[in-house]
């Protein structure tokens, strides 16, 4: 595709429930990172991938948060037992080895 | 972890006016970016500085580079209505192949 596409674009879910945020990089770009966003606030760094190495997950704010990259490509970010605190825009991002990286639209959770 | 932070929080500036942006970091790098976010979706790449450059130009951006001082400024000239976002910097991590890690942002409201 042109661009970095997320999915959904807006999710509402109760609490408690999962959820998996899709995320499709850009052909050949080997990075690929996904950020939270609270209204109003900065980027909030989760995790990141790079190529074959082991993705950098020290920003997952707890362990029912997780993410995987399946053949270099396409990320799904999974949230088990959601709770209020995890609604924000989720957004992913992926760029070439250290070059400028460009960002999908973002998937605004909503969690009830 | 924060690694960039932007000053000022807010800025209000009439058309035609410039704006001047501050980013100061914590660690060595190897290149500081730029980016733009219009209505709290996906952001825009504006510029990457490298760490061997002082000073770069694209349109009426202006963006210099101060190792020594850890600091970046980002200059909007002859503002334009069009020109009110949220603006980021983002670093990398630690030196190498790491995550980019944003700053708050300013908020830029140009008044036409």
């Amino acid at each position: 595709g042109a661009g970095v596409s997320q999915s959904p674009s807006n999710k509402v879910t109760e609490k408690g429930k999962d959820v998996e945020l899709r995320c499709d990089p850009i052909s050949g770009h080997t990075a690929l990172y996904w950020y939270r966003q609270s209204l109003g606030q900065g980027l909030e760094f989760l995790i990141y991938f790079q190529g074959n190495s082991a993705p950098d997950k020290s920003g997952l704010p707890s362990d029912r948060f997780s993410a995987e990259r399946t053949g270099g490509s396409v990320s799904t970010l999974t949230i088990q037992r959601t709770q209020q605190e995890d609604s924000a825009v989720y957004l992913c991002a992926s760029s070439r080895e250290n070059t400028e990286a460009f960002f999908g639209q973002g998937t605004r959770l909503t969690v009830v | 972890s924060q690694q960039g932070e932007e000053d000022p929080q807010a800025l209000s500036i009439q058309e035609g006016e410039n704006a001047t942006m501050n980013c100061s970091y914590k660690t060595s790098i190897n290149n500081l970016q730029w980016y733009r976010q219009n209505s709290g979706r996906g952001l825009v790449h504006l510029i990457l500085i490298r760490s061997n450059e002082r000073e770069k130009h694209s349109g009426r951006l202006r963006v210099t580079l101060d190792t020594s001082k850890k600091s970046s400024s980002l200059l909007i000239t002859a503002s334009r209505a069009a020109d009110t976002a949220s603006y980021f910097c983002a670093t990398p991590r630690n030196s190498g192949n790491t995550p980019l890690v944003f700053g708050k942002g300013t908020r830029l409201s140009v008044i036409a």
